[in-house]
């Protein structure tokens, strides 16, 4: 069966320093690869989504990044971290195609102070 | 573009009572897809059920139901003799096509479920 995981769990961090959450999918091949953001007050949306290796795109222009160097590992990245970086980043996968599910990971809440 | 709202922000319900989660999906897409995911407190994102456009049948899957009345654009989800254990945020989702071959689920602000005994 597929597992997603995602680290740290929590994690505060000051502005203005590094950051890296990593995603790694097992239990299958070539996934489609996604990074969301939940603010406060429950809405979701994409950052960045993944086809394959290398493969990024990104939804919206913001302070971060997204790497794929792996065909099952996803990571998100900034150099500076802003206040309003803070939230529930969820990482998901699903079988490429259209009528597939996502399935996501377990989060992780960042607090930027 | 996609659109999902649920307009309702919480409800609450006592054990055993039969709670209906109202979602509409306005789009221009003749073919989408339309998910529900439940949130609990612990943050993580639970598939629940799938249902596509071109489906014709609504269905029962355990206590969980889904009524899609493609006439309104609604896609209604509905919790059977409602449990604690369901208290949680849920979330309508809708899916279109990415250029460049991946896929994005628009998601509606969710619905606070209480489930009180």
């Amino acid at each position: 069966s597929q597992t997603i995981h995602q680290w740290p769990a929590t994690l505060v961090q000051p502005v203005g320093s590094p950051l890296s959450l990593e995603c790694t999918v097992e239990g299958t091949s070539n996934p489609n690869l996604y990074w969301y953001r939940q603010a406060a007050g429950r809405g979701l949306q994409l950052l960045f989504y993944s086809v394959g290796i290398g493969q990024i795109s990104s939804e919206v222009p913001q302070n971060l990044s997204a790497s794929r160097p792996q065909d099952r590992q996803f990571i998100l990245s900034s150099k500076k971290l802003l206040l309003s970086d803070s939230g529930f980043y969820l990482c998901a996968w699903s079988v490429p195609g259209i009528y597939n599910e996502q399935f996501f990971g377990p989060g992780t809440r960042l607090t930027v102070l | 573009a996609q659109k999902v709202t649920q307009a309702q922000t919480e409800i609450s319900v006592v054990e055993k009572e039969d709670v209906t989660l109202d979602c509409v999906y306005e789009t221009r897409d003749t073919t989408y897809y339309l998910f529900w995911y439940k949130q609990p407190p612990s943050g993580e994102l639970v598939f629940l059920i799938r249902r596509n456009s071109f489906d014709e049948q609504n269905e029962i899957s355990g206590r969980y139901s889904w009524n899609f009345q493609k006439s309104t654009s609604s896609f209604n989800f509905t919790i059977t003799a409602s449990q604690v254990v369901d208290s949680a945020v849920y979330f309508c989702a809708g899916k279109y096509i990415l250029t460049g071959g991946g896929n994005k689920l628009t998601f509606g602000t969710g619905t606070q479920l209480k489930v009180e005994l």
